[in-house]
């Protein structure tokens, strides 16, 4: 079954612990995004990579990092995660269409 | 940032009644899909558009693309409580393959 698997689904943590959000896909796609989602804001994309190594800021990439050293993961690293970062956030996987992680709700105290 | 803009961002209906949400841009599109988000899931696929004028149903759902590629629709007919979520569209810029660029939104409430 195609999936992209997200964990942890929820965080609370406390501003300036690092922390790190996986993403996993078994699709074999080269192309992959990460969304934050805010009420009334839509999906803003963090960071997306096409391929192994490449990786390259989207919309909104202040506070976060990412790698991409094997194709099917890419996670969202938070060095010192602030409380503007608390949101909703989405990896996806593939481009035409995309297929989304089922989210991983962040609260930073 | 953001060049389409959806409307409605909210819309309440009766369950029965239809619904229609717009997503306009100020240039040409390569293409256009639909995602839907359920309460408390993930945006899920429903369908990409890509020529000039086309349009695509599926059961009670019809999409259109404008003429100008400018322009795409979601219309619900007589809709129903599994309806209810906020529905997005996203177009990707043809020269970053695979980036995509979503919407804001329209959120969806359907009263039964």
């Amino acid at each position: 079954e195609a999936q992209v698997t997200q964990n942890p689904r929820y965080l609370i943590t406390v501003t300036g612990k690092k922390l790190t959000v996986t993403c996993s896909q078994n699709m074999n796609h080269e192309y992959m995004s990460w969304y934050r989602q805010d009420p009334g804001l839509g999906l803003r994309q963090i960071y997306y990579s096409m391929n192994v190594e490449v990786t390259d800021k989207g919309d909104v990439p202040e506070g976060y990092k990412v790698s991409r050293k094997e194709k099917r993961n890419f996670p969202l690293i938070l060095e010192s995660p602030s409380p503007n970062q608390t949101s909703l956030y989405f990896c996806a996987s593939g481009s035409q269409p995309q297929h989304f992680g089922d989210g991983t709700r962040l609260s930073i105290l | 940032g953001q060049q389409v803009m959806q409307i409605p961002q909210y819309q309440h209906v009766q369950e029965g009644e239809d619904f229609t949400t717009y997503c306009n841009s100020s240039t040409t599109l390569s293409n256009i899909q639909w995602y839907k988000q359920r309460p408390g899931g993930h945006p899920v696929f429903l369908i990409q558009l890509v020529k000039s004028g086309e349009v695509k149903k599926q059961k009670r759902l019809t999409f259109q693309f404008g003429e100008a590629k400018k322009n795409s629709s979601l219309h619900i007919t007589a809709t129903q409580t599994t309806d209810v979520g906020t529905y997005f569209c996203a177009y990707d810029r043809g020269s970053t393959l695979g980036r995509l660029y979503f919407g804001r939104g329209t959120q969806l409430t359907v009263w039964p």
